[in-house]
C-alpha cells in the first residue's frame, strides 16, 4: 500500500501476556518512529530507527519494551509481560529521512488493552 | 472506535466560523513547530509547520502563528467546516534534534 501498515488493528490481551505489533514503512523511507497514545494523551515518544539502527531508546517506558526493524523496512515492537498501564494506541511513522523537518506519516495505530 | 481525546480541552465551533487553537511551548532551543490533526480511529495528518525565524505561515484556509517571546503557537482555521472536527496538536522539535515532541492536543467540534 501507500501509506504506514500497521498490525494487528487491536488487540486485547491477558496481563503478563507478550506481545507484538508491526509497522511496515513507506516504502523507501529510511527513518520510523514509534509512539504510544494513552487515551485523553498526546504521543509519547518511545524510539526511532534510521534504517535498522536505533540511535535513540530512551522512550521506551522499561525493559520489557523492546524493538527491532530488519532490512531497512518493517519494524516490529515487543511487550513482554503486558501490563495492564500498557493499554494504548501505538503508532508507527515513517520519514524518507531523519531530518529535521516533522512532516512524519502516521499509521493509523494498534490498540492494545490489556485485562 | 472510541475516540482518541476524550478528556481533552475542546473548542466548539459554528459551522462557517474561524477558529482558533493554542498552544504553549516549552523548549526554548525548539526551532521547528508543526500542526497535526487526528481524526478518530486514524494517526495523526501533517497540516502546516513553521520555522523560528518566521512569525506567521499561511496553507490553505489554515494559518500558523508563532510568538517565541512567550513561547506560543496558534492555528488558525478560516471558515471552519464539519469537516475539521478532530484532535489537533502541535509538536516540535530542535535543530540537532530529530525528535518531534507533541503537545496535549485540543478537540475541535464544530456545530453545523
Amino acid at each position: 500500500g501507500a501509506g504506514v501498515s500497521q498490525s494487528p488493528s487491536n488487540k486485547v490481551t491477558e496481563k503478563g501476556k507478550d506481545v507484538e505489533l508491526r509497522c511496515d514503512p513507506i516504502s523507501g523511507h529510511t527513518a520510523l518512529y514509534w509512539y504510544r497514545q494513552s487515551l485523553g494523551q498526546g504521543l509519547e515518544f518511545l524510539i526511532y530507527f534510521q534504517g535498522n539502527s536505533a540511535p535513540d531508546k530512551s522512550g521506551l517506558p522499561s525493559d520489557r519494551f523492546s524493538a527491532e526493524r530488519t532490512g531497512g523496512s518493517v519494524s516490529t515492537l515487543t511487550i513482554q509481560r503486558t501490563q495492564q498501564e500498557d493499554s494504548a494506541v501505538y503508532l508507527c511513522a515513517s520519514s524518507l529521512f531523519a531530518t529535521d523537518t516533522g512532516e512524519l506519516f502516521f499509521g493509523e495505530g494498534s490498540r492494545l488493552t490489556v485485562l | 472506535g472510541e475516540s482518541v481525546g476524550l478528556h481533552l480541552p475542546t473548542l466548539s465551533v459554528q459551522e462557517g466560523d474561524n477558529s482558533i487553537i493554542n498552544c504553549a511551548y516549552s523548549n526554548s532551543a525548539s526551532d521547528y513547530f508543526i500542526w497535526y490533526k487526528q481524526e478518530s480511529g486514524k494517526g495523526p495528518q501533517f497540516i502546516i509547520d513553521i520555522r523560528s525565524n518566521m512569525d506567521k505561515r499561511q496553507g490553505q484556509r489554515v494559518t500558523v502563528l508563532l510568538n517565541k517571546t512567550v513561547k506560543h503557537l496558534s492555528l488558525q482555521i478560516a471558515a471552519t467546516q464539519p469537516g475539521d472536527s478532530a484532535v489537533y496538536f502541535c509538536a516540535e522539535i530542535s535543530d540537532s534534534s530529530y525528535k518531534l515532541i507533541f503537545g496535549s492536543g485540543t478537540r475541535l467540534l464544530v456545530r453545523p
